[in-house]
């Protein structure tokens, strides 16, 4: 079974600089999608960036990019120019392509917390 | 994308009742499932929601506690049946929609039994 593991439960960063959220994961298949997900205290989840595992080129969604390393099972996500609705939980999340649509496998989160 | 209307967004609940969440689409969608959130903890999927027939559940979530229903492609009920204070959590509904990868959420219910 895929798993998901965040190992930073709590960032923090001041406003207008960057951070990186850490995710690693594992698998035996060769083909799947990686998400990172906020959730505000609204509950309401939003995706923030996607990466296919087949495409070498990182995910970049304005301030937001990743850094995707298929060879060491890591997604991490970079935030430039934080702000203070950045503030949230983020979860990173696996989901095979096998099959059609298939459960999304979620890590544990990390609060961001943005400092003004 | 996808729009989705989750009620009711939160309850208080007595132990031993039943509460039925509602998860409402605005088009068609292909596959629908239903997670839980429990407090300060990631989400775990509770069962996917078929249309037409009995729901497929993960291991850990039986039918006779959380029973599904899907009576079309854009409308599905989660019910969660004689609650106790365990089943506290925020439940989401989540849909997958034609030639996209990602799931879509619901607003989620916050659920607290008393």
């Amino acid at each position: 079974a895929q798993t998901v593991t965040q190992s930073q439960p709590e960032m923090s960063v001041q406003e207008a600089e960057t951070v990186t959220l850490s995710c690693t994961y594992d698998t035996s298949e060769s083909d799947y999608y990686l998400f990172w997900y906020k959730q505000p205290p609204s509950r309401q989840m939003i995706l923030v960036i996607r990466q296919e595992a087949y495409k070498q080129q990182n995910a970049t969604e304005n301030r937001f990019s990743v850094n995707f390393q298929k060879a060491a099972k890591s997604f991490s996500l970079k935030i430039s120019d934080s702000q203070l609705g950045d503030a949230a939980m983020y979860f990173c999340a696996y989901r095979s392509s096998w099959g059609g649509s298939e459960k999304l496998v979620f890590g544990k989160g990390t609060k961001l917390t943005v400092n003004p | 994308s996808a729009v989705i209307s989750q009620k009711p967004s939160r309850d208080i609940c007595q132990r031993g009742t039943s509460l039925t969440i509602q998860c409402q689409v605005d088009s068609q969608v292909t596959m629908m499932f239903w997670y839980r959130q429990q407090p300060g903890q990631s989400l775990t999927l509770i069962a996917t929601a078929n249309q037409g027939s009995e729901a497929t559940y993960e291991s850990g979530f039986v039918i006779d506690k959380f029973p599904i229903s899907r009576p079309n492609l854009t409308f599905s009920t989660l019910t969660v049946s004689n609650m106790s204070p365990e089943d506290s959590s925020i439940y989401l509904c989540s849909v997958d929609v034609y030639q996209n990868t990602e799931a879509f959420f619901g607003q989620g219910t916050r659920l607290t039994v008393v």
